[in-house]
């Protein structure tokens, strides 16, 4: 069975980063890339970027370009999400899920059960 | 970047249908859904054209024509109270966005 299994909580200084991680299990990592998605308290869904574990290749969302670092480490199936220079705004829950790209539809099948990050 | 536009909030009467609808640019590539639970993470309803994932009950269904895109829950159970996202790529196609979100209520 898939999984995506996040790091637990933090709670960091403005100014402070924070690296969150995602490890992967149930099926061959290198094949599926990994969305990162924030949500802040009260708000809807945001997406920041996708890291692809073949090869490492990154896109990142305009917002976070500069700020966000996505990697990954074959070795142990875990990605990785560091967004630096924090500020209280970067206060949420971060989210990993997984992407699918099957017949022309792109779409995130299975997701974690999301990493609370406060800055205060 | 492409925006996804959708109604803040919705009511259904337990056992009616409801359809909760998107607006953005689907031209390129299909929209899917979402459904969330207080406290959740986020779980794959609909995706592309009215695919459902496995455990996802048959009364959930999706479509899309032109700038709109809709998912219809038909019989609406208590279950189904939830916040609900509609996601794409953008028209760049490197870039994905999500909806503003329907919180949806089972009366």
């Amino acid at each position: 069975q898939v999984h995506l299994v996040q790091s637990g909580a933090d709670v960091m200084q403005p100014g402070a980063s924070v690296k969150v991680s995602c490890k992967a299990s149930g099926y061959t990592f290198t094949t599926y890339s990994i969305h990162w998605v924030r949500q802040a308290p009260g708000q809807g869904l945001e997406w920041m970027g996708i890291v692809n574990p073949n090869g490492g290749g990154t896109t990142y969302a305009q917002k976070f370009q500069g700020r966000v670092t996505m990697t990954r480490d074959t070795s142990t199936s875990t990605v990785y999400m560091e967004l630096s220079s924090l500020r209280s705004e970067d206060t949420a829950v971060y989210y990993c899920a997984r992407d699918n790209d099957s017949n022309y539809y792109y779409y995130m099948d299975v997701w974690g059960k999301g990493t609370t990050v406060t800055v205060s | 970047s492409s925006e996804l536009t959708q109604d803040p909030a919705v009511s259904v009467a337990l056992g009616q249908a409801v359809r909760i609808t998107c607006q953005g640019d689907f031209r390129n590539y299909f929209p899917n859904w979402y459904q969330q639970k207080p406290g959740q993470a986020p779980v794959l309803v609909i995706y592309g054209k009215n695919n459902r994932p496995s455990g996802i009950p048959a009364r959930f269904s999706g479509s899309s024509s032109g700038n709109t895109a809709s998912l219809t829950i038909t019989g609406a159970q208590a279950e189904d109270e939830a916040d609900y996202y509609c996601n794409s790529r953008d028209s760049s196609g490197n870039h994905y966005v999500f909806g503003t979100g329907t919180k949806v209520t089972v009366l």
